[in-house]
């Protein structure tokens, strides 16, 4: 059963671009959560995506945005990238909504020169 | 908001030793989250717990919802343990989960 998978690995933009990253939950997996980590700050909760909905929000700046598709597939957006964004940006996903065990994927690392 | 405190923030072993980390929160929570992040960033989950204790293999969890407090235990620690140890806490009026800082665990053979 393949795990979760995140694209791309690695990714360098510049000040004032936006980004898409993607996240590809385990079959069945429904909730997918993004999540942002940097070395001042730790682990952040960004949002939760179940059933294409957004449930719950982190305290982001409206920048950060996400989607949920259909066959429960993830993008988040940040646009007007700042070079505070640089960080490492982490789906996982569950089964259900809100609880139950997580799955990460290995994370899509942001540079943001 | 939940604050949630991890120690210690750094703990460095002999091979053998019994581990503890402890996490604590200000908010009544729904469950407790234990993680496992090795260098390179992949992060596994180790225990989701909303009550009493967990245990698999070496690894051993447990919480006090009375005392907002929950520990991870690591029996017989082996080099390969070597990782950042990371709580999380769901519910308690946050949306999604609140972390923990992490504690730096190196188990030296």
């Amino acid at each position: 059963k393949a795990g979760v998978t995140q694209t791309p690995r690695y990714l360098i933009k510049t000040r004032g671009q936006q980004v898409t990253l993607s996240c590809s939950p385990i079959s069945g997996h429904r909730s997918v959560s993004w999540y942002q980590q940097t070395p001042g700050q730790g682990l952040q909760f960004l949002f939760e995506y179940f059933s294409e909905t957004q449930r719950n929000k982190g305290n982001f700046p409206g920048r950060f945005s996400g989607r949920q598709f259909s066959n429960s597939r993830s993008e988040m957006n940040v646009s007007t990238l700042e070079l505070g964004d640089s960080a490492l940006y982490l789906c996982a996903s569950s089964l259900v909504q809100g609880e139950g065990k997580l799955f990460f994927g290995s994370g899509t690392q942001l540079s943001v020169l | 908001k939940n604050e949630v405190e991890q120690s210690p923030q750094n703990l460095t072993a002999q091979e053998g030793e019994f581990i503890t980390i402890n996490c604590s929160y200000s908010v009544g929570i729904s469950a407790l989250h234990w993680l496992q992040q090795h260098p390179g960033g992949g992060i596994v989950s180790l225990f989701m717990l909303s009550s009493g204790k967990k245990k698999h293999g070496r690894l051993i969890a447990t919480i006090n919802i009375q005392e907002k407090h929950s520990s991870l235990h690591i029996t017989a620690s082996h080099p390969r343990d070597s990782a950042v140890y990371i709580c999380a806490a769901a519910g308690g009026g946050a949306d999604g989960l609140t972390f923990g800082k992490g504690t730096h665990l190196i188990i030296q053979p």
